[in-house]
C-alpha cells in the first residue's frame, strides 16, 4: 500500500514563528504536493514538486517555501506564520508527469497560528 | 486554464436512497476528470478516474460517473447509498498539456441519515 505520512496531526503555534510541516512518502514516487484545504475553498495547491531539488510555485504560494532534498521528503515551511495560515495542510504524491496519475494523499496537519 | 464548479456544497439523503453529486468543469484543451472522497479526519482517496474511452466510469463503493464532453459535466452517482458514505467528495480536472497538476472543487458534502 501506498503511504504518505505527515509528521503531526494538529499544531498550534504563535504568531511570527517559523513553523516546518514535514511529508513522507514510502513508494518512490517523482512527484510530491502541499495544498492547503479551507472550508467552501476547496483544495488549493501551495507548491508541488517533481523531482529532488526541483520545486514549482502552485496557485497560492505567497507566504510559503519548501524543500526536497530527499526523493521521499517534502517539506513546508511558513518563515513567519500569520493567523491567516491557520489551516488544514494536505501532502500529496504521485507518479509521472503526466495528470492522468493518482494522487495519494497523507492524513493531513491541521495548523492553528493564534 | 481550467476549473471546476461543484454547485451544491452539502446534500442530505436518507440511507437507501439514490444520490448524484455535480460537477461541472471548464477547460480549452482535453482533460481527465477524478472524484476524490474525503471521510472525516483524513485524507483525500480516489473513487474513480475518467482518462479517456467509455464515458461511464465505476469506480469503489458503487460510484459511478459519466462524462459528458456536450455538457462539460462529470457527475458521480451511486442507486442507494449508506450511512458509510457520508463524506466530503471532490471533483478535480487535469490536462494533458504540460506537468501534472490538478484543479480541485469547493467540495460537497454528502450527509447520510437513517
Amino acid at each position: 500500500d501506498v503511504k504518505v505520512t505527515q509528521s503531526s496531526r494538529y499544531l498550534v503555534k504563535r504568531t511570527g514563528e517559523k513553523v516546518f510541516l514535514e511529508c513522507v512518502q514510502d513508494m518512490d514516487h517523482e512527484n510530491m504536493f502541499w495544498y492547503r484545504q479551507d472550508p467552501g475553498l476547496g483544495l488549493r495547491l501551495i507548491y508541488f514538486s517533481y523531482d529532488v531539488k526541483m520545486k514549482e510555485k502552485g496557485d497560492i504560494p505567497e507566504g510559503y517555501s519548501v524543500s526536497r532534498e530527499k526523493k521521499e521528503r517534502f517539506s513546508l515551511i511558513l518563515e513567519s506564520a500569520s493567523t491567516n495560515q491557520t489551516s488544514m495542510y494536505l501532502c500529496a504524491s504521485s507518479f509521472g508527469g503526466l495528470a492522468d496519475n493518482e494522487q495519494f494523499f497523507g492524513p493531513g496537519t491541521r495548523l492553528t497560528v493564534l | 486554464a481550467q476549473s471546476v464548479t461543484q454547485l451544491d456544497s452539502q446534500v442530505p439523503v436518507f440511507e437507501e436512497a439514490p444520490v448524484e453529486l455535480r460537477c461541472n468543469y471548464s477547460s480549452s484543451v482535453s482533460v481527465y476528470l477524478f472524484w476524490y472522497v474525503q471521510y472525516p479526519n483524513q485524507g483525500l482517496q480516489l473513487l474513480l478516474k475518467y482518462l479517456s474511452g467509455s464515458t461511464l466510469v465505476k469506480g469503489i463503493n458503487g460510484f459511478e460517473a459519466e462524462f459528458n464532453k456536450s455538457q462539460t459535466s462529470f457527475h458521480l452517482r451511486k442507486p442507494s447509498v449508506h450511512i458509510s458514505d457520508t463524506a466530503e467528495y471532490f471533483c478535480a480536472v487535469g490536462t494533458n498539456t504540460g506537468f501534472q497538476k490538478l484543479v480541485f472543487g469547493t467540495g460537497t458534502r454528502l450527509l447520510v441519515s437513517p
